[in-house]
């Protein structure tokens, strides 16, 4: 079946280290998107990428980063610049037209301790 | 800046009561309007779209939008709630650019549903 596959599910993180949230699509979707979910604030924009190679900042990208070097995969680096990094992080992807809606993995949820 | 504002936060209804949630957009160009549902601990969920054509939009499990463009709304509706419809529901929007453009999320409207 095809879909979005992120990974690890639960993540933890000691304070000052990078980590990679993985998320993999075999839709064959041109576009992909990071979104981190915060009670209470819904779903903010932290990246996304509407084809491999290239990316642009959502509403909250400071401290976090991103690659688009193969169309499946877009993986998500928090910094140590990213000041409250706790959150579920959700990855979505689409088509070029975003007709059929967007897709979405289940989600990693990051806690740093 | 596009932006979606949905002003129920917390909305507490008993079991075959109506319902309708509010969502309000800010782009002036040509919309997409999504309403997506997350039940607990499960992943985020299409309702229904809107890209073009009639602006009552019918969606899956009951629910049903309309698209009214002079009030840049597009509220979500269900004339009788169950229990299982308990979740949180997201209304959502993109610009059309002639390309995929960025889906912007409202804040979120958590609905409890008691027997």
């Amino acid at each position: 079946d095809g879909g979005i596959t992120q990974s690890p599910k639960y993540l933890f993180r000691k304070e000052g280290q990078n980590v990679t949230l993985s998320c993999e699509q075999n839709l064959n979707h041109d576009a992909m998107y990071w979104y981190r979910q915060d009670p209470g604030q819904g779903l903010r924009l932290i990246y996304y990428s509407q084809i491999v190679n290239d990316f642009q900042k959502g509403d909250i990208a400071e401290g976090y980063s991103v690659s688009r070097e193969k169309k499946e995969s877009f993986p998500l680096t928090v910094t140590s610049a990213q000041k409250n990094p706790t959150a579920f992080y959700l990855c979505a992807s689409t088509d070029r037209t975003g007709s059929y809606g967007y897709t979405f993995g289940s989600g990693t949820r990051l806690t740093v301790v | 800046a596009q932006s979606v504002s949905q002003h129920n936060h917390h909305v507490i209804l008993s079991e075959a009561a109506s319902l309708e949630l509010g969502c309000n957009y800010s782009y002036g160009g040509t919309v997409n309007l999504f309403w997506y549902v997350q039940y607990p601990g499960q992943h985020l969920q299409l309702l229904l779209k809107y890209f073009s054509g009639d602006p009552l939009v019918k969606g899956i499990k009951g629910f049903e939008a309309e698209f009214i463009k002079s009030k840049f709304s597009f509220n979500l509706r269900k004339p009788s709630v169950q229990w299982s419809d308990t979740a949180e529901y997201f209304c959502a929007s993109t610009g059309v650019l002639g390309y995929t453009d960025k889906l912007i999320f409202g804040t979120g409207t958590r609905l409890q549903v008691f027997p």
